[in-house]
């Protein structure tokens, strides 16, 4: 029972593609999250939903966008996918009593 | 800005020994939280101290936090092979600065039978 989920496990796509990472997450957390971890091991936060509303938007492209259909979900599309997003994508959620659950990550390369 | 910096990068004992791990963070903070990372996992979360704590217990981990140094330490006792990971701190932030979670780069540890 993988209480945080997202697939794939691993992108390997071409420059200038677009992409899609899905989220799903089973504990009843009203608080999900995208972090993106770099070859150095470098976890810094990207975006942040709460409830389906975005409340943290880090300097981000405006080639990632995310998407909530709904609290237990968080997606995130990447357009013209560029070398230096290559990087391991974390999914994660949280509520206000409970730390943050992290998904397996998703491995992006990018050629 | 990186708010968290770990020390050391990369600590290698063997079996039995302790191991100890820092953090040091520049604003002040709500909480501070370590995780751990298996390769090629997620992040998990092992332990919160709230920044009116001084120290903390859970099994074979002891956290202390000094928030006059802005710092704070990660102790596994009796180390196990199974304790070969990454280890993160993150600090929460004040309310005034967003509430949102900030990560250290981390230590790599590795524990050798």
């Amino acid at each position: 029972d993988t209480a945080v989920s997202q697939t794939p496990k691993y992108l390997v796509t071409q420059m200038g593609n677009d992409k899609s990472i899905k989220c799903e997450q089973n504990l009843g957390h009203d608080t999900m999250y995208w972090y993106k971890q770099d070859s150095k091991k470098f976890l810094k936060i990207m975006f942040s939903y709460n409830n389906k509303e975005l409340i943290i938007n880090e300097t981000v492209p405006n080639r990632f966008s995310p998407k909530s259909p709904d609290k237990a979900h968080l997606n995130l599309h990447i357009n013209s996918l560029e070398l230096g997003d290559s990087a391991v994508y974390f999914c994660a959620s949280s509520s206000r009593v409970s730390p943050l659950h992290f998904g397996n990550g998703t491995r992006l390369t990018v050629t | 800005s990186q708010q968290g910096e770990e020390d050391p990068q990369a600590l290698s004992i063997q079996e039995g020994e302790n191991a100890t791990m820092n953090c040091s963070y520049k604003t002040s903070i709500n909480n501070l939280q370590w995780y751990r990372q298996n390769s090629g996992r997620g992040l998990v979360h092992l332990i919160l101290i709230r920044s009116n704590e001084r120290e903390k217990h859970s099994g074979r981990l002891r956290v202390t936090l000094d928030t006059s140094k802005k710092s704070s330490s990660l102790l596994i006792t009796a180390s196990r092979a199974a304790d070969t990971a990454s280890y993160f701190c993150a600090t929460d932030l004040d309310y005034n600065q967003g509430g949102k979670l900030i990560f250290g780069q981390g230590t790599e540890l590795s524990v050798k039978p």
